[in-house]
Formats: structure tokens, sequence, C-alpha cells
């Protein structure tokens, strides 16, 4: 059972280029979401989906795009790296019924420079 | 309104010591707040969770305390040990209808032995 899996674990890009962060979880979840760990900041949302072909913007969307084709995978896309967007990315996942007992399961980060 | 707030951003504690971290929240319609441990390296992982209706929740050496007319809940960590050393990152659910978490800022942790 992988879990929450995430490629790459490591990026490093110049200011303009784009990519793709990849995110796939193999428990079903319905509900997925990328988060952004930066110093002293916590974890902030950036963009989750409630199910295949749903997704909302969360507290920080600007510069990043994302779809969900599949309930498997969630890709985040950058498609003009800017130096503000280093950081650290993480994709989490859940059941999404809301229940106490579901929590957030997070894959083990990307870690992403932007030069 | 959708702000967890968090301190200490560090602590340094003895191994057998107490460590304890506290947050406070604004909105009222939180209505879930777990706590998550994060190892360097790692993806942050559920440690224990708890419902504004409940006022302490205890698993092992890991205790929430929740004072709802206060806002405020918070982590002690009994008996800590070195391998409790991690950040550590509360949590607020907007409410019955969602799966979205405000995370607090984070605190850093480290036992010593």
């Amino acid at each position: 059972n992988a879990g929450v899996t995430q490629t790459p674990k490591f990026q490093v890009l110049k200011t303009g280029q784009s990519m793709t962060l990849q995110c796939a979880q193999d428990m079903n979840h319905e509900y997925m979401s990328w988060y952004r760990q930066d110093p002293g900041m916590g974890l902030r949302l950036i963009h989750y989906s409630v199910g295949a072909g749903i997704t909302d913007q969360g507290e920080v969307p600007n510069g990043y795009n994302v779809s969900r084709s599949t309930t498997e995978d969630f890709p985040l896309r950058l498609l003009s790296a800017a130096p503000s967007q280093t950081s650290v990315y993480f994709c989490a996942s859940t059941t999404g019924r809301t229940s106490y007992n579901s929590p957030l399961h997070f894959g083990n980060g990307t870690r992403l420079t932007v030069t | 309104q959708q702000q967890v707030k968090q301190s200490p951003q560090s602590l340094i504690v003895q191994k057998g010591g107490i460590s304890i971290i506290n947050c406070a929240y604004e909105n009222t319609a939180f209505d879930y707040f777990p706590w998550y441990q994060q190892f360097p390296g790692k993806g942050p992982a559920l440690l224990i969770a708890i419902r504004p209706d409940v006022s302490e929740k205890k698993e092992g050496r890991f205790t929430i305390s929740f004072n709802k007319s206060a806002k405020q809940f918070s982590l002690h960590i009994m008996d800590s040990q070195p391998g409790d050393s991690a950040t550590y990152f509360c949590a607020a659910r907007r409410g019955p209808n969602t799966d979205k978490l405000i995370f607090g800022t984070g605190t850093r942790l480290q036992v010593f032995p």
C-alpha cells in the first residue's frame, strides 16, 4: 500500500520555466489537495479537489493550475515559475466523507527551488 | 477569522519533561482540531485530534486540552523522548461540510537526552 506518492522529490527550475508536480494515491480517496510549506508560515492550501473533474482554489492559488481527470491523480502545474514559488510542496488526500476518522494522508513532498 | 495561531515557534525540552504547544483560533465554525507530527524529509502525519464538544483527549503520552470558551487548544507531550523531536502543526477544519484544513505555523520540538 503506497499511500500518497509524489514525484519528483527534488527539482530546480529557472525563472519562467514550467513544470508539473505529480501526485498519485492508491486509497480511492475522493478528496485531494496541494499545500506548500514555507518556514514560519506553516502549510498553506493551494488547490483542492473533492472528486474527479472538480477542483477549487485554496488560500494561495496564484501561479498554479490543477486538474483532476481521475480519482488517483492530482497534478500541480507551474506555468511560469517564479522565485517566490521556491518551497516544499505536499499533496494530501482523504476519503472525503468529512468524518472525524478520516485524516489527511500526506505524501513525502517535493522540494522545489526556482533560481 | 480563518487563522490558527500557534506558539511557540520552537521548543527545547529535556528528556522526561513536558512539552506544551498552544494554538488559538477565532472562527467558531471550526469543528475539528487535529494535530500533525512531521519528521524531517517526511510529510505530516496525524498524531491526535479532538472535537469541540470534548475538553480533553489522551492517547498515550499525548494529550489535547480544548477550551471552547477561550477558543484555545493545546498539545501536551508527557515524558518527552528524543524520538518526539519533530515539527508539530495544529489545524482546524472549517466546518462539517468540508475536508479543508487550516494549519498553524508549526512548532519545532527538540528533546535532548
